[in-house]
């Protein structure tokens, strides 16, 4: 059971490259998010899928795109990359209802903009 | 705007001494709450929920926090840590929105031997 795996760990991108990082989970679950961490600002959720076919904004979208492949994946895509984009992202998964439903973590990409 | 305050960015602690990490969230209404754990090189697992009933929630490796409703808080403690404790932790409320967490700023904590 590997539960939540992202890909790739690590990252370097120039300003204006696209590029698309994986999220894959095997607990059968409905939900899917997408998170990045900011030092002094905590998790701050990008975008979600509440269910397979339907994806939603969070607190900070701009400059990313999402797409829920399928119950297991979820994507997240940088079309044009800005050095504001620096950051560690993490995927995570869980049940979704009246809970509460802990969410799994993924790994972690680490992604640097130059 | 809604927000979750930890007030504690950085603390350091000996072995054995008692820790008590504050968090405060500005949502009205009913609210689940979470506290996760993120070890060094390692991804965020959680350390415990609470929902509703008792408001004094018990965790993994020997945490607890108090709900305390009025104060609109979620205090996570642990009454003797070990090195093994260093690590940041986070608070995260859920509100009406299901799924959609909000976390705090984070808490690094750094156990001495």
């Amino acid at each position: 059971n590997a539960g939540v795996t992202q890909t790739p760990k690590f990252q370097v991108l120039k300003t204006g490259q696209s590029m698309t990082l994986q999220c894959a989970q095997d607990m059968n679950h409905n939900s899917m998010y997408w998170y990045r961490q900011d030092p002094g600002m905590g998790l701050r959720l990008i975008y979600y899928s509440a269910s397979e076919g339907t994806t939603d904004k969070g607190e900070v979208p701009n400059g990313y795109n999402v797409s829920r492949l399928n119950k297991r994946e979820f994507s997240l895509r940088l079309e044009s990359a800005a050095p504001s984009q620096t950051s560690v992202y993490f995927c995570a998964s869980s049940e979704v209802g009246r809970g509460p439903y802990e969410q799994y973590f993924g790994p972690g990409t680490r992604l640097t903009v130059t | 705007a809604q927000s979750v305050s930890q007030h504690n960015h950085h603390v350091i602690l000996s072995e054995a001494a008692s820790l008590e990490l504050g968090c405060n969230y500005s949502y009205g209404g009913t609210v689940n709450l979470f506290w996760y754990v993120q070890y060094p090189g390692q991804h965020l697992q959680l350390l415990l929920k609470y929902f509703s009933g008792d408001p004094l929630v018990k965790g993994i490796k020997g945490f607890e926090a108090e709900f305390i409703k009025s104060k609109f808080s979620f205090n996570l403690r642990k009454p003797s840590v070990q090195w093994s404790d260093t690590a940041e932790y986070f608070c995260a409320v859920e509100n009406d929105s299901w799924g959609k967490l909000q976390f705090g700023a984070g808490t690094q904590v750094v156990v001495t031997p």
